[in-house]
């Protein structure tokens, strides 16, 4: 257990509805990052969040946004769902914004289908 | 941009054998580097990582890494397999400039023979 929880566990939805991710970091963990696994793209970087602030973004589609609150847990946002955003969302979480002994560590993830 | 590249989707190897796995990363200076294995159904839990200073690096489960410069290479070896290592194994390079992302392989899957 790696400490970082992720709800729900499983999410089935339709096409063009919307959806919210939820992730709690480990305890004293400032970062959460948001990752996207699917068949076709392999295991690809959405974004990071350090103390509420982004701190970095990758491959996100603007119909995704995420925020991360003042108790430092979570949410990741998708809208207009299409049937290739079925896909495992990981979050993972780390104590800093980056460096040397900076390693994150993944929840379980989110598994989302879209019919 | 940083690129990682592992050539072996699959390997299927008998238990109590030697395995190897192949990672080649693509960086403009020295990186940090990983090495995670995610079991069916399951998150991905680090094995071991490379920040620095000797290039052997021991992790968890029996398993080890070497960093290869001349290479760019980080491969993961276990010089005796389990049937509990059956899984999915992510090589991962992450960035040391500001911020933290991953850029991940594809993923090598391993199979073990009885």
């Amino acid at each position: 257990d790696s400490g970082v929880t992720q709800t729900p566990k499983h999410l089935i939805t339709a096409t063009g509805q919307r959806v919210t991710l939820r992730c709690s970091p480990r305890s004293g963990d400032l970062s959460v990052y948001w990752y996207q696994q699917s068949l076709d793209q392999g295991l690809q970087f959405l974004i990071q969040y350090y103390n509420g602030e982004e701190r970095a973004k990758g491959n996100i589609l603007e119909r995704f946004s995420a925020q991360q609150f003042p108790d430092l847990h979570s949410e990741l946002n998708l809208s207009s769902l299409e049937l290739g955003d079925s896909a495992l969302y990981f979050c993972a979480s780390s104590v800093a914004s980056g460096g040397a002994t900076d390693t994150q560590y993944f929840g379980p993830g989110t598994r989302l289908t879209v019919l | 941009a940083q690129s990682v590249t592992q050539p072996d989707i699959h390997i299927t190897v008998s238990e109590g054998a030697s395995l190897e796995l192949r990672c080649n990363y693509s960086y403009g200076a020295t990186p940090y580097l990983f090495w995670y294995v995610q079991s069916p159904g399951q998150g991905l839990q680090l094995l071991l990582k490379y920040f620095s200073g000797d290039t052997l690096v021991q992790g968890i489960k029996g398993f080890e890494a070497e960093f290869k410069r001349s290479q760019s290479s980080f491969n993961l070896r276990k010089p005796s397999v389990h049937w509990s290592d059956a899984a999915e194994y992510f090589c991962a390079v992450g960035a040391r400039a500001a911020g933290n992302k991953l850029t991940f392989g594809g993923g090598t899957r391993v199979l073990v023979k009885p």
